[in-house]
């Protein structure tokens, strides 16, 4: 079964730095593109990065482009999300999800790591 | 404020059907980009229900169905369950914003 599991959230204060991880299991992640979607608290879904199977392409939204680093480890089944200059705007859980091939929607989910930008 | 527009909340009685409208623009769904649909139940991740339009993933039951016409979408649940009661969201690929995917702002499901 496809399987996505993200860890490293927690509490960082302004201006600090953390980095997300999400671990890949039951598909081939190298031939996937990969996205990251954020849920501020009560709040909507919001798209914030997106790269392809071989980290050809890249993809921001203007809310992070410049201060938050998408990545993968092909190798290790891993996407992973640096997030620096981090502000109190940006607390939410952080989804990773999985792009179908062919239609551009997101089949797989996973279960979200909770980021807190606060003093 | 969404580039796509969603009705904050409906509601419907067990058994009874509901719509849900995703409107967007000329850059998105009218560009002809295909619209897909998640449902959130509470406390949980979003789930794919609807993608392409009109496409149902395994699982999903045949109560959802999707279309799209113009510069807006709609997804359709008939035969309400108490279990449907959850956030909607429609998702699209927008070319005014590099590379950028956009979601609705959601709608909230009540049975009643």
């Amino acid at each position: 079964e496809a399987q996505l599991v993200e860890s490293g959230g927690g509490l960082v204060q302004p201006g600090g730095s953390l980095r997300l991880s999400c671990a890949a299991s039951g598909f081939t992640f190298n031939t996937f593109a990969m996205n990251w979607v954020r849920q501020a608290p009560g709040k909507g879904l919001e798209w914030i990065s997106y790269i392809t199977s071989i980290s050809t392409t890249i993809f921001y939204a203007d809310s992070v482009k410049g201060r938050f680093t998408i990545s993968r480890d092909n190798a290790k089944n891993s996407l992973y999300l640096q997030m620096n200059s981090l502000r109190a705007e940006d607390t939410a859980v952080y989804y990773c999800a999985k792009r179908m091939s062919g239609p551009d929607a997101f089949d797989i989910w996973g279960q979200g790591t909770m980021v807190t930008v606060s003093s | 404020q969404s580039v796509l527009t969603q009705p904050p909340s409906v509601s419907g009685a067990p058994g009874q059907g509901v719509t849900i409208s995703c409107t967007g623009s000329s850059s998105n769904i009218g560009a002809g980009y295909d619209v897909h649909w998640y449902q959130q139940l509470p406390g949980t991740a979003p789930k794919l229900l609807i993608y392409g339009n009109t496409n149902r993933p395994s699982g999903v039951p045949d109560r959802f169905s999707g279309s799209k016409s113009g510069t807006s979408a709609s997804l359709a649940i008939t035969g309400l369950q108490a279990e449907d009661e959850a956030d909607y969201y429609c998702q699209c690929y927008d070319s005014s914003l590099s590379g950028s995917r956009v979601f609705g702002g959601g709608t909230k499901l009540t049975v009643l």
